[in-house]
């Protein structure tokens, strides 16, 4: 397997566009999970679901973000409209169940900009 | 009171050196504990993995748990370049999200 896939690897827009980032989780994983990771706040969840079903959005920072699973294969996160504060690198993971620590594989992040 | 407490660093130590590394935590319930590792530009990657109190040792890496402090550490020893990283703690109480500390990031100094 190729591992956990995040595009696009690097992003850079304009306060104001809209944001849509990607992920195809490992083949076979029950759970996707999506964190924002800053130097000030380090590894935040967002949010995660269990068989394409949002369990957890406590994370989101704001209506301005979304989430959604449409089947197993594909997540995509999405930022509308995008702020400078927003600026992080974006990880999607994967694991095969949530109890017992199950080990989340990560993907390579996207790391967006918002000037 | 943060659920999960980690010095972010930097810490540099000369090649060759003990490392420990650590974190405090609040919350009771956790029970597995797991320490990953993450290179730059790139995701974090399981490390080691504990349940319950205890050590658990893998090559030149050991990871211990004390349950009664809410406190655990990795070791390094023989401290290698290519150690470093940032090494973020992380636990679960067993059927719930895995919470993650911020990160220490070390430097080993050839």
């Amino acid at each position: 397997d190729a591992g956990v896939i995040q595009s696009p690897r690097h992003e850079v827009t304009e306060m104001g566009q809209e944001v849509t980032l990607r992920c195809k989780p490992i083949s076979g994983h029950d759970y996707l999970f999506w964190y924002r990771q800053t130097m000030m706040r380090g590894l935040e969840l967002l949010i995660y679901f269990n068989n394409n079903v949002p369990i957890d959005d406590s994370g989101m920072p704001e209506d301005r973000f979304s989430a959604k699973m449409p089947n197993a294969s594909f997540s995509t996160l999405k930022i509308q409209p995008s702020e400078p504060r927003d600026s992080a690198v974006y990880f999607c993971a994967s694991s095969l169940r949530l109890a017992g620590g199950s080990e989340q594989f990560f993907g390579p992040g996207t790391r967006l900009t918002v000037l | 009171q943060k659920e999960v407490e980690q010095d972010p660093g930097p810490l540099s130590v000369p090649e060759g050196a003990i490392v420990s590394l650590n974190c405090t935590y609040s919350n009771s319930a956790f029970q597995y504990f797991m320490w990953y590792r993450q290179y730059s530009r790139k995701g974090p990657e399981l490390l080691m993995y504990t349940y319950s109190s205890g050590n658990k040792e893998d090559g030149r890496f050991t990871a211990q748990v004390d349950k009664s402090s809410k406190y655990i550490s990795l070791f390094i020893r023989d401290s290698q370049p290519s150690d470093s990283a940032t090494y973020l703690c992380a636990m679960s109480a067993g059927d719930d999200k895995i919470i993650f500390g911020k990160g220490t990031r070390l430097h080993i100094l050839p």
